[in-house]
């Protein structure tokens, strides 16, 4: 079966960048994304097709891809985004996939 | 505004059986692709099961035999039926929704706040 890795946790202080990376085989040709999620509430799209930000988002989120990686950065980190984070793949034969999850603590 | 409620969940012994529902508001559960995404207990997501807008059903191979996707129009209402539930079935559901748009179906828009189904004796 298809697997994404992502680190357990990720730490950063606040107003620092923030880089969570997620990669997998052949990560190159399928389309990724990645969720926010808060305890107690619903998962949120960050970043869609690779590098795109939903309306909402605000521009401190960025996605970019190299190779069989694709990185979540935050510039600017803020209290407020301390989060699970989980990468997700798609393609036609594995359909949705999710990576592990990053717990992103600002500290 | 596109919402999504969750229900159904509960304590289920082993080889029992549920149905999960997830209510759907301020879209059609029918004219788009929705799916099932469960989190085991310290685990990451995994997708479970999609209904296509054209009806289609297509699962993991996890569940494929035992997870039944299906929706209904006139309750915009998405379902899971579930039999022969095993303890590793045990999670919290989610279900969500791939936007209406032609690159829609690669990611998940919306979601709910889940609903914990745990099977044990």
């Amino acid at each position: 079966s298809y697997e994404l890795t992502q680190p357990p946790s990720v730490s950063v202080s606040p107003g620092q960048t923030a880089t969570i990376t997620c990669s997998g085989d052949k990560l190159e040709n399928k389309n990724t994304c990645w969720y926010q999620k808060k305890p107690g509430q619903s998962h949120v799209l960050v970043i869609y097709q690779d590098s795109k930000r939903p309306s909402g988002i605000p521009e401190r989120f960025s996605g970019s891809k190299s190779g069989n990686t694709v990185t979540l950065t935050i510039t600017e980190t803020q209290p407020l985004d301390e989060a699970d984070y989980y990468c997700q793949a798609w393609d036609s034969r594995t359909l949705w996939v999710f990576g592990g999850g990053t717990n992103l603590t600002v500290l | 505004e596109v919402q999504l409620v969750e229900s159904g969940g509960g304590l289920i012994q082993p080889g029992g059986s549920l149905r999960l529902s997830c209510a759907a508001s301020g879209f059609s559960v029918s004219s788009t692709y929705m799916s099932w995404v469960r989190q085991a207990p310290g685990k990451g997501l995994e997708w479970v099961a999609v209904i296509y807008s054209g009806g289609s059903t297509y699962y993991a191979d996890s569940v494929k035999g035992r997870f039944t996707i299906s929706r209904d129009y006139s309750e915009n209402t998405l379902y899971l039926q579930i039999i022969s539930l095993r303890a590793e079935d045990t999670a919290v559901y989610y279900c969500a929704r791939s936007p209406e748009i032609p690159t829609g179906k690669y990611f998940f828009d919306y979601w709910g706040q889940g609903t914990l189904v745990t099977v044990s004796s």
